[in-house]
């Protein structure tokens, strides 16, 4: 079955960038979505389509792609954007695939 | 605007069934498939299955084939998921979320705020 491996845990400053990554076998020929969950609430799309972002989303949320490598990039780190971030792809074997989830501290 | 609003939260017995719900609105109902994605407590998120409203045409995660069975109301805009056979493990939030694209690579752009199930003796 397919995998998406992510850190547990990314720690940013406030106002500083951070970057978690999402890997998986031949990442780069697929669609990855990235979504916010902040305790006890629903999932809320982010970036879809490797770097698109929907509308309402903040310019400072970014993704990025580079071989089997998925990037998510926050820039000027808010505390409000505490939260677990997931990746998501489509894989015709496995179907839709989460990755485990990586929890980001702004401290 | 669109909205996903699911049913209220529900405690079983292992073996007992359970039915939830997720109405949509504020869209055209047949155009987009509803999936459901589960998540335990203190744990990710898991793919449960997939249906597309305009035909009730379904797909399963094989962990849950057999078990669960997805259905839909076109006159109420409503999709049901039912989970059979419940165990202990099956205590989760369970989500309803709305394909933003007609492609399988698509994302999910709209979620329902979650049911809790819990299945306790």
């Amino acid at each position: 079955s397919y995998v998406l491996t992510q850190p547990p845990s990314v720690s940013v400053a406030p106002g500083q960038t951070a970057r978690m990554t999402c890997g998986g076998s031949k990442l780069g020929s697929k669609s990855l979505h990235w979504y916010q969950q902040k305790p006890g609430q629903a999932p809320v799309l982010v970036v879809y389509d490797d770097n698109a972002r929907p509308s309402g989303i903040p310019e400072r949320f970014s993704g990025s792609k580079s071989g089997n490598t998925a990037t998510l990039t926050i820039s000027r780190a808010e505390a409000g954007d505490e939260a677990d971030y997931y990746c998501q792809v489509w894989d015709a074997s496995s179907d839709q695939v989460f990755g485990g989830g990586t929890k980001l501290t702004v401290l | 605007h669109v909205q996903l609003v699911q049913s209220g939260a529900e405690v079983k017995k292992p073996g007992a069934s359970v039915k939830l719900s997720c109405k949509a609105s504020g869209y055209t109902f047949t155009r987009h498939y509803i999936h459901w994605v589960r998540q335990a407590p203190g744990q990710g998120l898991e793919w449960m299955g997939i249906i597309l409203p305009s035909g009730g045409i379904t797909s399963y995660a094989q962990k849950f084939m057999g078990r669960v069975a997805m259905t839909m109301d076109t006159s109420t805009s409503t999709v049901y998921m039912e989970v059979n056979s419940l165990k202990s493990e099956d205590t989760a939030v369970y989500f309803c979320a709305r394909a933003g694209a007609a492609r399988p690579s698509s994302y999910f752009d709209y979620w329902g705020q979650g049911t809790l199930v819990t299945v306790a003796s």
